[in-house]
């Protein structure tokens, strides 16, 4: 069974400081990764995807990818008491299988 | 560009009693996810559809669930009966198509509540 592992949290950090979200995968045949913020009451939001191995950075995100350990990561530089939400980690294999989730991080930022 | 369109966002019903939950997918996206979140867990796909066709209906309970998607744009999904352990958030998603790299957007979701 494909498995999509996530801490479940709390990680809590500081306002300014770096967040660093990990993510686990069993498939080996994965070829997408995606992080979405959920924040409470609201519905997954789309922040980064990342296909090929090493760092992706869009703002104050950077997503890495590591494919020999299996293992995707978020970093959020700067972190801002507004990044307090639910990190969910999603992977995809090929064309036909569907999208599975990580059961999420909750991630709280100390003003 | 507007995003995935869902109705309604709330919805209190009885067990045993049907319920169905309306999305409109953003424009020119083929495919249509219908997921179920729990609370505390990811959201888990029910169905996809490619266009009019279902193509992946795999984790869709048939004995009570089913879905359309009419003319390849809107769709419907429907409970009947409901039972207790309905009570989850429902989520459509919609994407340019289904390939790997095919990003998914997520509308606000039906917040289910089976009494």
């Amino acid at each position: 069974q494909k498995e999509v592992e996530q801490n479940s949290g709390p990680l809590s950090v500081p306002e300014g400081a770096i967040a660093s979200l990990n993510c686990t995968y069993s498939d080996r045949g994965s070829q997408s990764f995606f992080w979405y913020r959920q924040y409470s009451g609201k519905s997954p939001e789309l922040i980064m995807s990342i296909y090929s191995n090493g760092d992706k950075e869009d703002g104050r995100f950077t997503a890495q990818l590591n494919k020999a350990s299996q293992y995707v990561s978020l970093l959020i530089r700067d972190s801002q008491p507004s990044d307090s939400a639910t990190y969910l980690c999603a992977v995809k294999t090929v064309r036909n299988t569907p999208l599975v989730f990580g059961k999420g991080t909750r991630l709280s930022v100390i003003a | 560009e507007a995003g995935v369109v869902q109705s309604p966002r709330y919805k209190i019903i009885e067990k045993k009693q049907p319920v169905a939950f309306w999305c409109n997918p953003i424009s020119g996206h083929n495919t249509l996810y219908w997921y179920r979140q729990n609370l505390g867990q990811g959201p888990e796909l029910l169905i996809r559809y490619e266009n009019e066709e279902a193509v992946d209906d795999s984790q869709l309970p048939k004995d009570r669930f089913s879905a359309e998607r009419l003319k390849g744009v809107d769709s419907t999904l429907k409970i009947q009966p409901a039972e207790l352990g309905d009570s989850a958030v429902y989520l459509c998603a919609s994407s340019l198509g289904p390939t790997y790299y095919n990003e998914q957007f997520f509308g606000p979701g039906t917040r289910l509540t089976v009494l």
